[in-house]
């Protein structure tokens, strides 16, 4: 398996639009993972799914943020309006979880630069 | 989830052992010890995990104390690549499973 992808690897919007990042997990994972990673305030957990259903969203900063797993292999989370707050790096992460080994895999991220 | 605390930064020699220590007084039955580790730049990557028993794999050892109140992440022969952030994390099991990062030991590898 390639592992988790994440698309693009970097995004540069202006202030105001959309902005969609894309992950693919590891096929057979039912975990998935939403992390945003900034020098002020680490790596926070934003959501995640297992089997595809939202357990946990507590993280998610604001209505602006959303996140959806329509299938197994796919994510987005959807930033709109962005705002330049909203610049971090972006990492997606899936596992087993104690179905099987706990351990996640992270994406090499999404570096969001918003202006 | 129960807390964790972490040493800020330790340095260490190429070549020595490393051992990172982490507190987790509150955890509770259910939940496990992982560690991970960030390379600058990387997503953050799986080391190990434990319950209660010590464990060992190719990467590292982990030693839980008797009472699980505190751990210690051991590197056995610390190399230049082994310059990272290195995250402990308590997180339950089953359904619950969710990893919440804190932030972490910078460890520094000196030649």
């Amino acid at each position: 398996d390639a592992g988790v992808i994440q698309s693009p690897r970097h995004e540069v919007t202006e202030m105001g639009q959309e902005v969609t990042l894309r992950c693919k997990p590891i096929s057979g994972h039912d975990y998935l993972f939403w992390y945003r990673q900034t020098m002020m305030r680490g790596l926070e957990l934003l959501i995640y799914f297992n089997n595809n259903v939202p357990i946990d969203d507590s993280g998610m900063p604001e209505d602006r943020f959303s996140a959806k797993m329509p299938n197994a292999s796919f994510s987005t989370l959807k930033i709109q309006p962005s705002e330049p707050r909203d610049s971090a790096v972006y990492f997606c992460a899936s596992s087993l979880g104690f179905s099987g080994d706990p351990e996640a895999f992270f994406g090499q991220g999404t570096r969001l630069t918003v202006v | 989830d129960a807390k964790t605390t972490q040493p800020t930064s330790m340095d260490c020699a190429e070549g020595r052992a490393a051992n990172l220590p982490c507190n987790h007084s509150t955890i509770s039955g259910n939940e496990y010890v992982y560690w991970y580790r960030q390379i600058h730049s990387q997503g953050p990557q799986y080391i190990i995990h434990g319950l209660k028993n010590n464990e060992t794999n190719e990467m590292a050892s982990l030693i839980i104390t008797e009472d699980r109140k505190s751990s210690t992440l051991i590197l056995p022969h610390a190399t230049l690549r082994d310059t990272a952030v290195y995250y402990c994390i308590v997180a339950r099991g089953g359904s619950n499973y969710k990893l919440t990062f804190g932030k972490g030991t910078l460890l520094t590898v000196n030649p």
